[in-house]
């Protein structure tokens, strides 16, 4: 079967930078996904890795690792609108998306 | 205007009642999809159509239903609906020429089945 863990809260202060881990288990492996989503409000496509490494865009970078069944998001420089939940979602071999139950990041001033 | 487009947006029934949530998109995809989203758990698939004439069933698909009824308009169904129905029901979008599969959601509908 298939399982995805990301922590379920984290901190951070506003300016710094901070990672979001994402492990799971899969036997079929179509490429893993970050979503932002604001409360209240409609996840948003952040990041897509299919090949090992780092994938950066502005302040957000996601990185890949297929044989360790590991993915992170780090964003920098931290702003107070960066406080959200990122989802983490992986595309199995039938191309259907498994959701992480994501991570609720709080910015402090 | 939101490409893709849920109502009602906020629903309060009773149970046993028949609900139904629509959604519409201008994007012009064929992939549409049904999820929902509970405290604590990840998104779940519902339903899901790659065209008109396709419905697949998804994870959670039992005491639901749902109707393509063209491209751009996908409805989920509720024939008699219970409290733990109660979520926010998210229709997305997706193009299947895409390769990164990137999906694009309405904005939500908070269903309360009392």
């Amino acid at each position: 079967g298939q399982n995805i863990d990301q922590p379920t809260e984290m901190t951070a202060t506003e300016g710094a930078i901070v990672q979001i881990n994402c492990t799971y288990q899969t036997s079929g492996f179509n490429g893993l996904f970050w979503y932002q989503q604001h409360a209240g409000e409609a996840p948003t496509f952040l990041s897509y890795n299919v090949l090992d490494g780092l994938e950066e865009k502005g302040r957000f970078s996601s990185f890949l690792s297929r044989s360790k069944g590991y993915s992170y998001l780090l964003l920098k420089e931290l702003q107070m609108k960066d406080s959200a939940s990122y989802l983490c979602a992986l595309m199995d071999s039938n191309y259907q998306l498994i959701w992480g139950a994501g991570t609720k990041l709080i910015i402090k001033p | 205007d939101a490409d893709v487009t849920q109502t009602p947006r906020n629903r309060i029934t009773k149970t046993g009642k028949r609900i139904m949530l629509e959604c519409s998109q201008t994007k012009g995809h064929d992939r549409m999809y049904w999820y929902r989203q509970d405290p604590g758990l990840g998104l779940r698939l519902i339903y899901y159509s790659f065209d008109v004439k396709d419905i697949n069933k998804g994870e959670i698909s039992d005491g639901y239903s749902v109707s393509r009824q063209a491209q751009a308009k996908f409805s989920l169904s509720l024939e008699s609906a219970i409290p733990n129905q109660t979520a926010l029901y998210f229709c997305a979008t997706s193009d299947r020429e895409a390769h990164t599969g990137e999906l694009f959601f309405g904005e939500g509908s908070r269903l309360t089945v009392l």
